[in-house]
């Protein structure tokens, strides 16, 4: 099966910048995807991004996607504690609707 | 509804008791999908489905596991004589069409089972 991989840890000081790590293993992904997962809630989307395009940036995210080297990444600028959860990297294939999940980084951001 | 809910939010049972997790989708989502998430892990694809149609089952377990969603809209998953491995979370979502890859999934709260 497909493999995503996530550091699972990080942590930063109120108002660095954040930078979570994925590495997926199928050439064929389509769509990657960042989920946030704040205790006793549900996965939030954050973003997403299609594998045709290498950067895609939505307010205080930024995600960079290296096709080549399978490698997704997560920029949060300026990390306030409200950003502290974990972060699920996943990815799908164009005509599947199977997700699979990294196993998450657990952001902890430090006042 | 305004969101993905599931129902319990907690469930504690006996090894060997049967048990069946409630999902609600988003109303008017035509895709809705099961997950299994560990402890420390992600979530793990079971089933999906398209309206009423069961399309894809090959992440159930084994066949202690089944789900179905009669009326295209609110799913059950049952768990037949339940061991204690099967402790876990189970997330419920759900997406607007019928997949392909670009569907956003909103999940819900998900049901914490815990079998004794």
């Amino acid at each position: 099966g497909e493999d995503v991989e996530q550091s699972l840890f990080l942590s930063v000081r109120e108002g660095d910048s954040s930078v979570i790590n994925c590495t997926y293993t199928d050439s064929s992904s389509t769509y990657l995807y960042w989920y946030k997962q704040e205790p006793g809630a549900g996965l939030q989307l954050l973003t997403y991004i299609f594998s045709n395009m290498d950067m895609k940036q939505d307010q205080r995210l930024t995600v960079l996607l290296n096709k080549k080297d399978k490698h997704l990444s997560l920029r949060i600028a300026d990390t306030q504690t409200g950003d502290s959860a974990i972060y699920f990297c996943a990815e799908s294939n164009r005509g599947f609707n199977k997700f699979y999940f990294g196993s998450g980084t657990k952001l902890n951001v430090k006042p | 509804g305004a969101g993905v809910s599931q129902s319990p939010r907690y469930k504690v049972t006996k090894r060997g008791q049967d048990v069946a997790l409630r999902c609600d989708p988003i109303s008017g989502h035509v895709s809705l999908y099961w997950y299994r998430q560990a402890l420390g892990q992600g979530p793990e694809f079971l089933t999906y489905f398209n309206y009423e149609a069961q399309q894809d089952k090959s992440g159930l377990p084994n066949d202690r596991f089944s789900a179905e969603r009669p009326e295209g809209s609110i799913s059950t998953l049952t768990i037949q004589r339940t061991e204690q491995r099967d402790s876990a979370m189970y997330r419920c979502a759900s997406s607007q069409g019928t997949g392909g890859g670009q569907e956003t999934q909103y999940f819900g709260p998900g049901t914490r089972l815990l079998v004794l």
